[in-house]
């Protein structure tokens, strides 16, 4: 079974508008971490967000929010205000224990 | 402080030929990681180090070794290179392991 879930391959959102990446994982354990990547075309990862299993408020930077729901076990990327340079392939990541389990993207398109 | 750094960063190969990839960081960071990354894969873990000295297997080893024998450089080597080891290879690095994950600018190669 896939530890994380990404289930839209590609979005699309105009520019200025909010957009939602899901992500769903699957784990028994209690104590876990979730991550968010951003990977644009020139191909490095950049980090963007943590949320740890027993933070009690949503993990906030900057235009980048995570809108975690514990019970539902999804840990979704809300990006406020979306710009051109927000295009990109975005990665949820989870760390069960030590390394990190990384879901397979979803491509986002910022429409001017 | 130039972060995480790869060599090299393109690389094409015939099949069974054997090279290395070098990793270095200069943050001090006690773990190590090497992923691997295809198209529609997201990236998956080939092996990391906890630590000096240290390496462990991750979720695809197969075909690849590693060293560690300096904090700051993580080794993955390939002895017999195949064409399904064609792929795009990012190395990571972490103060510990709840932390997040710096990652260098990839190496591209191509086994033909």
């Amino acid at each position: 079974a896939q530890k994380i879930t990404q289930t839209q391959p590609g979005m699309f959102v105009q520019e200025k508008e909010a957009v939602t990446l899901d992500c769903t994982y699957d784990t028994s354990d209690q104590s876990y971490g979730l991550f968010w990547y951003k990977q644009p075309s020139s191909g490095e990862m950049i980090f963007l967000i943590y949320q740890g299993s027993y933070d009690e408020q949503n993990a906030t930077e900057g235009r980048y929010s995570l809108n975690f729901q514990k019970a539902r076990k999804s840990a979704n990327l809300v990006i406020s205000a979306s710009q051109l340079g927000d295009s990109a392939m975005y990665f949820c990541a989870m760390r069960e224990g030590l390394p990190l389990v990384f879901g397979k993207g979803t491509r986002l398109s910022v429409i001017a | 402080n130039a972060g995480v750094t790869q060599t090299p960063k393109f690389r094409v190969l015939k099949t069974g030929q054997s090279m290395t990839l070098l990793c270095a960081q200069d943050m001090n960071h006690e773990y190590m990681y090497w992923y691997r990354q295809d198209p529609g894969m997201g990236l998956r873990l080939i092996h990391y180090s906890v630590g000096e000295g240290t390496t462990a297997k991750g979720e695809v080893p197969d075909g690849y070794n590693v060293s560690r024998l300096k904090k700051q450089n993580f080794l993955l080597g390939l002895e017999s290179a195949a064409p399904s080891q064609t792929s795009v290879y990012f190395c990571a690095s972490s103060y510990q392991s709840p932390d997040t994950q710096y990652f260098g600018p990839g190496t591209r190669l191509t086994v033909l």
